[in-house]
């Protein structure tokens, strides 16, 4: 089936540094990629969408200049967090859908842990 | 009110029980219906991939969609332990590569 390779799987990084996040569409192109944010006990929160070759989507109180998003091509997408701060520990997700109307598929998720 | 709501739970189960997970939505435009397992610092699993109004069975697990209603189950035959997780519901429109709507999530504990 189709596969999302997400890495790290868990990363611990000093307040201030940046952390890039990497998924990989294994079997398949994704045009298309969603990253989400995960609390614990809680469910999935979209941050953004980013699509092959142009700008990705923030949703609503995401910032954009913390949270970099980057689709260069139709196999990565990268999620990089700048200026890490502690509050942005947490849980994050990436998604694709491997075909127009199929179900979407999730990468394993990254432990994000800012000291 | 949300638009997709789902008994947050904690379910629990003995081994080999029915389990029936269930959420409603409020959006008509909801064409795709999904039911994800996801076990604890893991990504979603997807177990169900749904579109028409009915029931798709997939082995032990059955997906019932009514959308005249509004409402998608989840039904899980001869539970397992390894079945414990958290289930989520999820949906979207008809447009392509549309974004996901997720509910709470229902934690499930089978127990021996």
């Amino acid at each position: 089936g189709a596969v999302v390779s997400q890495h790290p799987s868990r990363v611990i990084c000093k307040s201030g540094t940046s952390v890039k996040i990497e998924c990989r569409s294994l079997d398949f192109q994704a045009t298309t990629m969603f990253w989400y944010r995960q609390f614990p006990k809680k469910s999935l929160m979209l941050m953004a969408t980013s699509n092959e070759g142009s700008k990705a989507t923030y949703e609503q109180g995401v910032e954009k200049d913390k949270f970099l998003i980057n689709h260069a091509s139709l196999t990565l997408s990268t999620l990089t967090v700048t200026s890490a701060h502690p509050e942005d520990s947490s849980f994050y997700i990436c998604s694709a859908p491997p075909r127009q109307g199929d179900g979407y598929t999730f990468g394993s998720g990254t432990r994000l842990t800012v000291v | 009110q949300k638009e997709v709501e789902q008994d947050p739970g904690p379910l629990s189960v003995p081994e080999g029980a029915i389990v029936s997970l269930n959420c409603t939505y409020s959006n008509s435009a909801f064409q795709y219906f999904m039911w994800y397992r996801q076990y604890s610092r893991k990504g979603p699993e997807l177990l169900m991939y749904t579109y028409s109004s009915g029931n798709k069975e997939d082995g032990r697990f059955t997906a019932q969609v009514d959308k005249s209603s509004k409402y998608i189950s989840l039904f899980i035959r001869d539970s397992q332990p390894s079945d414990s997780a958290t289930y989520l519901c999820a949906m979207r429109g008809a447009g392509t590569a549309s974004k996901l709507t997720f509910g709470t999530g229902t934690r499930l504990q089978v127990t021996l």
